[in-house]
């Protein structure tokens, strides 16, 4: 059973730093990794798609790096800022299904 | 980009009472519409996958009868508690897939049960 950890659960920062969230998983096999932003009581935002095949994606400030083989992924956040204050999750797609598995998140407070 | 809504953004509602949650792909033909829950600081768990015309499949341990779904065409998908009680209180949130790899996911509903 594909098992999802995000470390740190918590991270609070002072604006301008750049940061690093890391997702695990215990099953190399998947489709692709995707990142998500949840505010409080909001639905989820995707950030970033990463499939098996590649090795980082870039939106903007943001950039996603897969390793499959160790079963990993970081998201690394620039130039934090307040706005980006919120709950990162990541999930991975186990296969032709189409089913996420989501690790629990991370909460980000970016401090002015 | 694709939008998911749900309706209503969050309902309160007395013990044994049932409560139905809609899910809608506005501007795509969604041919998967998938069902999470979602307890405080905690992941979000797949309940179940709806296929356009097709049954819903639950996820292990997940009741069918308590929580009915209907994906009666390609941008509505339903969601009915029954009988709920206290401990189905939750955030409830949709996703709908365009075909495509990525899913797209609702606002949510904050379900409060009395």
């Amino acid at each position: 059973k594909q098992e999802v950890t995000q470390i740190p659960a918590a991270l609070s920062v002072p604006e301008g730093e750049n940061l690093v969230l890391n997702c695990s998983f215990t099953d190399s096999a998947i489709y692709n990794l995707q990142w998500f932003r949840q505010d409080p009581g909001k639905g989820l935002t995707s950030l970033l798609l990463i499939q098996s095949s590649q090795r980082e994606q870039t939106s903007g400030r943001l950039n996603a790096s897969l390793d499959k083989s160790s079963g990993r992924s970081t998201l690394y956040i620039a130039a934090s800022q307040p706005g980006d204050s919120a709950t990162y999750l990541c999930a991975v797609r186990r296969g032709s299904n189409y089913k996420l598995t989501f690790g629990k998140g991370t909460l980000l407070t970016v401090n002015p | 980009g694709a939008v998911v809504s749900q309706h209503p953004s969050w309902v309160i509602c007395k013990s044994g009472t049932s409560v139905k949650i809609e899910c809608r792909s506005l501007d795509f033909q969604a041919t998967t519409m998938f069902w999470y829950r979602q307890f405080p600081k905690q992941s979000l768990m797949l309940m179940a996958t709806s296929n356009e015309g097709s049954k819903a499949t639950y996820e292990q341990g997940v009741e069918k009868d308590k929580f009915l779904i209907n994906h009666a065409s390609l941008t509505l998908s339903t969601l009915t508690v029954t009988s709920a009680h206290p401990e189905d209180s939750s955030f409830y949130i949709c996703s709908a897939r365009d075909g495509r790899d990525e899913q797209f996911f609702g606002p949510g509903t904050r379900l409060t049960v009395l």
